[in-house]
């Protein structure tokens, strides 16, 4: 059975802290990515990468960073921790070809006070 | 940038009713097209996609959907809905020349009603 899997289901973080969340995936797929899903805003692309070390900026990108050093592993690393970051997170995968569906982690449900 | 529209926030039906869950999208080029569907507290699972050919798609769970090019929609649908359709549904697009990138609608809840 293929899977997506994120550290964590639920966060509970303080403003300014560096914050990792982390995803891994084991079907050998080439393009992973974060996205952050709000009430009424749906999902929106954070940041995606195609190869190990490679990464582009999704539609918000500010506040965040991203690292790839395994091709089976994806994290987002929120650098200071702000409320407006609280969320639920989002990470996917899929093959290189555009026709193929995406796989999704269980979520992340990150709440910063 | 390819977007995507889901016109309704929420859709309700009765139980044993047809549904219609609607999406519109915007791309350049050829897309590809997607309907995923969330339970409380999960992350999306795939229903079915639009690669090209037939405009009618057959999914997972009864679902189709069916793509329109010159109405650039591609609005899922179901004969008779069920109680435990009940859940988010997003819909999602891809261009044939930007393998990598991948777009959401906000969503659409979907209430089925005994």
């Amino acid at each position: 059975d293929v899977k997506v899997t994120q550290s964590s289901r639920y966060l509970v973080k303080r403003t300014g802290e560096k914050v990792f969340l982390e995803c891994v995936q084991d079907m050998d797929h080439e393009n992973m990515f974060w996205y952050r899903q709000d009430p009424g805003l749906g999902l929106r692309l954070i940041y995606f990468s195609y190869d190990v070390k490679m990464k582009e900026k999704g539609d918000i990108p500010e506040g965040y960073s991203v690292s790839r050093e395994k091709k089976e592993r994806f994290s987002l690393i929120l650098e200071s921790a702000s409320t407006n970051q609280t969320s639920m997170y989002l990470c996917a995968s899929t093959r290189v070809l555009g026709a193929t569906e995406a796989f999704f982690g269980q979520g992340t449900r990150l709440t910063v006070v | 940038a390819q977007s995507v529209a889901q016109p309704e926030d929420q859709v309700n039906v009765a139980e044993g009713n047809p549904l219609t869950v609607k999406c519109t999208y915007s791309v350049s080029g050829n897309p590809y097209l997607f309907w995923y569907v969330q339970y409380p507290n999960r992350g999306l699972q795939f229903l079915l996609k639009y690669i090209t050919g037939d405009n009618l798609v057959k999914g997972s769970y009864g679902f189709e959907a069916e793509f329109n090019k010159s109405q650039t929609s591609f609005h899922l649908k179901k004969p008779s809905a069920l109680v435990s359709d009940s859940a988010l549904y997003f819909c999602a697009v891809r261009v044939v020349y930007n393998n990598n990138d991948m777009r959401f609608g906000a969503g659409t809840r979907l209430t089925v009603k005994p």
